[in-house]
């Protein structure tokens, strides 16, 4: 069974860019997450999915960054304009909900870097 | 608030030895815990999970953690790791109302050397 997908894996960019990235979760998996790591720090969540609908957004920054996940599979990110603090790795994960009882599964990760 | 704590940013141990990684947390209600072990460029590997029962957690590759509830902590353990074992380990913590909500300690790079 293939894992979490994310694509890219890597993109640089300067900053006020747009930038977007993807995220394939495991078949079957409810719930999606996209969390934002800084280097040498723990995940933090950006954005919550249950099916198709974001369930707890309060940690994104609405003014520049959006989410979507389209009929409650793929899921993209998207950064517009790109700051420099923005430079960090993006990781997706997945789970099966179940009262928070199931781990999560998650990608490789993007790294942004922003120039 | 919910959280966890990891102590130490890193631990250095000796191939062979064992190894204890620090995890502290604070949960309202009871506490569903996890480890993860991330590799350089990879995104986070789930290692165990305390839900409740028997207070000592199996894992993947011979790791075990420890629930102990009145020290409110959640320590991984292995007795006796490998060079393989270098990486990076994060405790997380389910939030007590937003049931598939955790919150992810800031990490503890373990050092083993041969």
């Amino acid at each position: 069974e293939a894992g979490v997908v994310q694509s890219p894996r890597y993109k640089i960019i300067e900053k006020k860019q747009p930038v977007a990235f993807w995220c394939n979760p495991i078949s079957g998996h409810n719930t999606l997450y996209w969390y934002l790591q800084n280097l040498g720090q723990g995940p933090e969540l950006l954005i919550r999915y249950e099916n198709e609908e974001a369930v707890d957004d309060s940690q994104l920054p609405k003014d520049r960054f959006s989410a979507e996940r389209l009929k409650g599979v793929d899921s993209t990110l998207k950064i517009q304009p790109a700051e420099l603090g923005d430079s960090a790795v993006y990781l997706c994960a997945s789970s099966f909900a179940s009262q928070g009882r199931n781990e999560q599964f998650f990608g490789p990760g993007t790294r942004l870097t922003v120039l | 608030a919910q959280s966890v704590a990891q102590p130490e940013d890193q631990v250095n141990v000796a191939e062979g030895n064992p190894l204890t990684v620090k995890c502290t947390y604070s949960v309202s209600g009871n506490p569903y815990l996890f480890w993860y072990v991330q590799y350089p460029n990879r995104g986070l590997q789930f290692l165990l999970k305390y839900i409740t029962g028997d207070n000592l957690v199996k894992g993947s590759y011979g790791f075990e953690a420890e629930f102990n509830k009145s020290q409110t902590s959640f320590h991984l353990k292995k007795p006796s790791a490998l060079v393989s074992d270098s990486a990076l380990y994060f405790c997380a913590v389910r939030d007590s109302y937003n049931f598939n909500k955790f919150y992810f300690g800031s990490g503890t790079k373990l050092n083993v050397k041969p």
